[in-house]
């Protein structure tokens, strides 16, 4: 059965901190792997990493693929209050525009 | 541009009630899917569209879900009868049709419960 799994399952930081969420998979014909952030609303996209050993950057926020270890990271330097959220990641696999969703892993950074 | 829009933002109604979300999606997306959020199990997939269009509707829990697509720009999902184990947070999302795998964009949803 195809599944994403993230860790930790949540994770409390000072302001300032930097953070690094996992995500690894196992799906059948892995496409894609895609991260959100979602507050207190819609899940709202950041990245979609294709290739392996690419990082893809915006701002504090970095993430890369490992397509031979089947997982990826999130990384988010000088964290601020604002990052506060939670942070899903999802894999395409197959043929078909179906997303296999992690849990999450909730983020709190402190003041 | 505008994002993907749900109404209601928020429903509470009795056990046995029918209950009717709605979904427009983003102008020129050819995908739109439903998902259900919990705590317990996270974002699942109920079912979604292609070209209006049902593709895969094995996420639905039972027959007391249903999901329609009249027109590009509008989507239901039912419940009827609606069970308190039914509430969640109702998403819907849409894609475009571009070649390739595309990022979902998520509307604000619906936050569902059931007394």
């Amino acid at each position: 059965e195809d599944k994403v799994v993230q860790s930790p399952l949540s994770l409390v930081v000072h302001e300032g901190d930097t953070v690094t969420l996992n995500c690894s998979y196992e799906v059948t014909n892995f496409r894609s792997l895609l991260w959100y952030k979602q507050e207190k609303k819609a899940p709202t996209f950041l990245f979609m990493l294709t290739s392996s050993g690419i990082e893809k950057k915006s701002g504090r926020l970095s993430s890369i693929l490992d397509k031979k270890e089947l997982f990826s990271i999130l990384n988010i330097t000088a964290t601020q209050t604002g990052d506060s959220a939670v942070y899903l990641c999802a894999a395409y696999a197959g043929n078909n525009r179906k997303l296999i969703w992690g849990l999450g892993t909730s983020l709190a950074v402190n003041p | 541009d505008a994002g993907v829009i749900q109404s209601p933002r928020h429903e509470v109604t009795e056990m046995g009630q029918e209950v009717t979300l709605r979904c427009k999606p983003i102008s020129g997306h050819d995908y739109l899917f439903w998902y259900r959020q919990t705590m317990m199990r996270g974002l699942e997939l109920l079912i979604y569209f292609n070209n209006n269009v049902p593709i895969d509707d094995s996420g639905m829990p039972e027959d007391r879900f249903s999901a329609k697509m009249p027109n590009a720009s509008f989507s239901t999902l039912k419940i009827q009868p609606s069970e308190p184990r039914d509430s969640a947070v109702y998403f819907c999302a849409s894609s475009p049709r571009a070649r390739g795998n595309q990022p979902q964009h998520f509307g604000d949803g619906t936050r569902l419960s059931i007394l």
